[in-house]
């Protein structure tokens, strides 16, 4: 069980297009979902944490405004990185809450250009 | 406030050498979580272990084994007889009970390379 799905695992764009990353729950509900951003060899640094159907919230320093986040179901939550630029290049990775222990998407890797 | 250091940034061992990792923390509650994950190449992380603050036994499991000293704030991870296939990044993670164990804090990560 907990299995978590990303969709895309990979997605080149040009800089100021947006670019949404969909993460689904497969075989369980999820209320929070957290958002991670890994920039290469470095940690996982938390950018948001969104409960089903409420506003996310944002850690400091990370843009509301350009990582807009919808957890509009137990089972799917949605990044969407708004005016890409080459910087937000990195590896984005979804981990939904289960039973108080945090599962894992596989990751997508952002390369803007 | 909360923090995990993972000292080393890189280790590099020959396959079937013993290896541990360090992981130090900090944190002002007394009720917390300790976990290791393991990346790989491809990126996915892969849940290793979780232990509570107040479970202080050592864990084996495998090839892997885990040291929990609270009078140090570590958590080291050792694997014994190391192969290829260990190769990954390792982390070191720390979610306490202020947080409703909702928030994950990540050590740097320590880079393991195994050579044949």
């Amino acid at each position: 069980g907990a299995v978590v799905s990303q969709h895309p695992s990979w997605v080149i764009c040009k800089s100021g297009t947006s670019v949404k990353i969909e993460c689904r729950s497969l075989d369980f509900q999820a209320t929070t979902m957290f958002w991670y951003r890994q920039f290469p060899k470095q940690s996982l640094m938390l950018m948001a944490t969104s409960n089903e159907g409420s506003k996310a919230t944002y850690e400091q320093g990370v843009e509301k405004d350009k990582f807009l986040i919808n957890h509009a179901s137990l089972t799917l939550s949605t990044l969407t990185v708004t005016s890409a630029h080459p910087e937000d290049s990195s590896f984005y990775i979804c981990s939904p809450l289960r039973l108080y222990e945090q599962y894992f998407g596989p990751g997508t890797r952002l390369t803007v250009t | 406030a909360q923090k995990v250091t993972q000292a080393q940034t890189e280790i590099s061992v020959v396959e079937k050498e013993d290896v541990t990792l360090d992981c130090v923390y900090e944190t002002r509650d007394t009720t917390y979580y300790l976990f290791w994950y393991k990346q790989p190449p491809s990126g996915e992380l892969v849940f290793l272990i979780r232990r509570n603050s107040f479970d202080e036994q050592n864990e084996i499991s495998g090839r892997y084994s885990w040291n929990f000293q609270k009078s140090t704030s570590s958590f080291n991870f050792t694997i014994t007889a190391s192969q290829v296939v260990d190769s990954a990044v390792y982390f070191c993670a720390l979610s306490e009970a202020n947080t409703g164990f909702q928030k994950l804090v990540f050590g740097t990560g320590t880079r393991l390379l195994v050579s044949p």
